[in-house]
């Protein structure tokens, strides 16, 4: 099974929509991310956290939204999608030790937004 | 805003053949990671380099730091067509927040 798990992997929706994407782990770790993947941008983070009672922005956090509601568990929600909102979105994770960490990631989701 | 950018944006090399790709970086950094990206998959990450460390070695990667120079590039040595990828850097600038580059996209004809 893999470390870190999105679901869905694919999604297609309309303009207008509430959506939910769900990212969980089994590595044990408390910081976890949400980025969004489009062509030529490289990835973009939209929102972190460090542990379940902290949540941050990112560089991108407008028209998204999201819910720790575990360890284990980071949910991304838009409220009313948008076409622009159309990309690759991954969850990733890290430990908290000291000295900088590698981030684990999942393997994506695609959103198309119609 | 990006903090990497990666030079060249693409890259195609003959199996065997040496690949370098570079990094420049625009704020002091904590450290400094290197990740590749397969068609559809996730990224996973390569090698981790210490604002006080100029160079490290994985196998067949080699990665280098210049802080004065706020650059890094990459090395991967005798490569394969498994190697075909994107390649990112990610800088670490503050407590394990990444800013990713925009990529280097690496080809590997057989």
């Amino acid at each position: 099974d893999a470390d870190v798990t999105q679901t869905p992997r694919n999604r297609i929706t309309k303009t207008g929509k509430r959506i939910m994407l769900e990212c969980s782990q089994t590595k044990g770790h408390d910081r976890m991310y949400w980025y969004r993947q489009d062509p030529g941008l490289g990835l973009r983070l939209i929102y972190y956290s460090f542990d379940v009672k902290d949540i941050n922005k990112g560089e991108i956090s407008d028209g998204y939204s999201v819910s720790r509601q575990a360890q284990a568990k980071f949910s991304l929600s838009l409220e009313s999608a948008i076409p622009n909102q159309t990309a690759l979105y991954f969850c990733a994770t890290s430990d908290t030790a000291g000295g900088g960490q590698p981030q684990h990631f999942g393997d994506g989701t695609r959103l198309s937004i119609l | 805003s990006q903090q990497g950018e990666e030079d060249p944006q693409a890259l195609s090399i003959q199996e065997g053949e040496n690949a370098t790709m570079n990094c420049s970086y625009k704020t002091s950094i904590n450290n400094l990671q290197w990740y590749r990206q397969n068609s559809g998959r996730g990224l996973v990450h390569l090698i981790l380099i210490r604002s006080n460390e100029r160079e490290k070695h994985s196998g067949r990667l080699r990665v280098t730091l210049d802080t004065s120079k706020k650059s890094s590039s990459l090395l991967i040595t005798a490569s394969r067509a498994a190697d075909t990828a994107s390649y990112f850097c990610a800088t670490d600038s503050a407590g394990g927040k990444l800013i990713f580059g925009q990529g280097t996209e690496l080809s590997v004809k057989p």
